[in-house]
């Protein structure tokens, strides 16, 4: 069976620190991958997704960015923090697909707070 | 992009059926209808998808609107667990746009 695992779980950053969220899959290959952020109290903004090895696509300009250096690991990184990055971040996996329709598996969840 | 309207909040009774309602006017003929739940401090979960015709799992069911423009998830009997925030979001066959809106709060009172 697949799993999708996220960690840390939690984290505190002081502002203008930088960032490293990782995200792996098991069970499955060469998955569609995407990075979520979620405000407190609101819905999921889609912030990058990957259709394979080395191909990143942002969905909002900002001071994020990601990678995704194996097949099934993807990695959300930041040089300098902002306080406006604060949030839970989601990773989510779906099958191979042209498109997101197909059903999305999310992780765990990392809930960031920056200082 | 075409986006869903949800209500804020809806309450019901455990072991009594929900209809939770979603709009989604704009809807593209390539857009698959996905509804998602949400507990606290976890990621979502999915619950059912469907395009055109009504779907049934055994979480739940999907009544689409003939002309596609509506939906509803039904839970066919309630359970404390099943409290949570409900998103409805449609997904794409040509695109990765993926909008979350803030979705439905449902409170199940025992």
């Amino acid at each position: 069976s697949q799993t999708i695992h996220q960690w840390p779980a939690t984290l505190v950053q002081p502002v203008g620190s930088p960032l490293s969220l990782e995200c792996t899959v098991e069970g499955t290959s060469n998955p569609n991958l995407y990075w979520y952020r979620q405000a407190a109290g609101r819905g999921l903004q889609l912030l990058f997704y990957s259709v394979g090895i080395g191909q990143i696509s942002s969905e909002v300009p900002q001071n994020l960015s990601a990678s995704r250096p194996q097949d099934r690991q993807f990695i959300l990184s930041s040089k300098k923090l902002l306080l406006s990055d604060s949030g839970f971040y989601l990773c989510a996996w779906s099958e191979t697909a042209s498109g997101s329709w197909n059903e999305q598996f999310f992780g765990p969840g990392t809930r960031l707070t920056v200082l | 992009d075409a986006k869903t309207t949800q209500p804020n909040s809806m309450e019901s009774n455990e072991e009594e059926p929900v209809h939770l309602p979603c709009n989604h006017s704009t809807i593209s003929g390539t857009d698959y209808i996905h509804w998602y739940r949400q507990l606290p401090s976890q990621g979502p979960e999915y619950v059912i998808h469907g395009l055109t015709s009504n779907v049934n799992n055994r979480m739940a069911s999907l009544a689409i609107a003939e002309d596609r423009k509506s939906s509803t998830l039904i839970l066919h009997r309630a359970t404390l667990r099943d409290a949570a925030v409900y998103y409805c979001i449609l997904l794409n066959t040509g695109g990765f746009k993926t909008i979350f809106g803030a979705g439905t709060r449902l409170f199940v009172k025992a």
